[in-house]
């Protein structure tokens, strides 16, 4: 099981906006980070802290979070947005990381 | 460019040992803390272990605790992750993750990974 809870399946029209989500405790005290991971590829950041991008992450993907919630939005999915998307944060002791059990997003 | 290479996974009997390696380049090795995550085929991520930058405070998930252990050689800018009493649920992907907490913390550049197979 998972500290971090992720719905496992989302899908989106191409070009219109979904959101993944993450809840947890440790978001209570931590921000999530997300990541974008393709088929047979390494995992890759995508938002971090309060709704920020490492540099060459297209500003479609944005973040929030809410009390025990952490969310990932994007705005106008692309065709090459298709892909898992895991959260993480510290836990709630601060010494280790947890990661939620992955989105897998469809786009139509 | 900041690059993270693991090697050294491979075939493994259960009961067995292993030692990967991930080799940095790009950044100052030895002011950044590291992390070994694993993803057992078509499951998400889990974090397995981290170690701060000058080597002196490890921390390990529960489901290893005992049987690996990190370690790190600043001078080869080389992480390493030392698996003893391996089991079929060790069975992933393992991959090295440079932790970046200016700001806030996260898990900012990640290697390619190396698959163990214990069977």
């Amino acid at each position: 099981s998972y500290e971090l809870t992720q719905d496992p399946a989302v899908s989106v029209a191409l070009g219109q906006t979904v959101r993944i989500t993450c809840q947890g405790d440790p978001l209570r005290s931590y921000y999530a980070a997300w990541y974008q991971q393709r088929p047979g590829q390494a995992p890759l950041l995508v938002i971090y802290g309060k709704n920020r991008r490492p540099s060459g992450i297209p500003d479609r993907f944005s973040g929030s979070s809410s009390g025990n919630t952490a969310s990932l939005t994007i705005t106008g999915a692309q065709a090459e947005d298709e892909a898992d998307y895991h959260c993480n944060s510290r836990d709630i002791s601060g010494n280790h990381w947890v990661f939620g059990g992955g989105t897998k997003l469809t786009v139509l | 460019e900041v690059q993270l290479l693991e090697s050294g996974g491979g075939l493994v009997q259960p009961g067995g040992s292993l030692r990967l390696s991930c080799a940095a380049s790009g950044f100052t090795f030895s002011n950044v803390d590291m992390n070994w995550v694993r993803q057992a085929p078509g499951k998400g991520l889990e974090w397995v272990s981290s170690i701060s930058g000058g080597g002196r405070s490890t921390n390990y998930a529960d489901s290893v605790k005992g049987r690996f252990t990190i370690s790190r050689d600043n001078s080869e800018n080389t992480l390493y992750l030392q698996m003893n009493s391996l089991r079929a649920e060790d069975t992933a992907v393992y991959y090295c993750a440079k932790e970046n907490s200016v700001v806030t913390i996260r898990m900012d550049v990640w290697g390619r990974g190396t698959t163990v197979t214990v069977s």
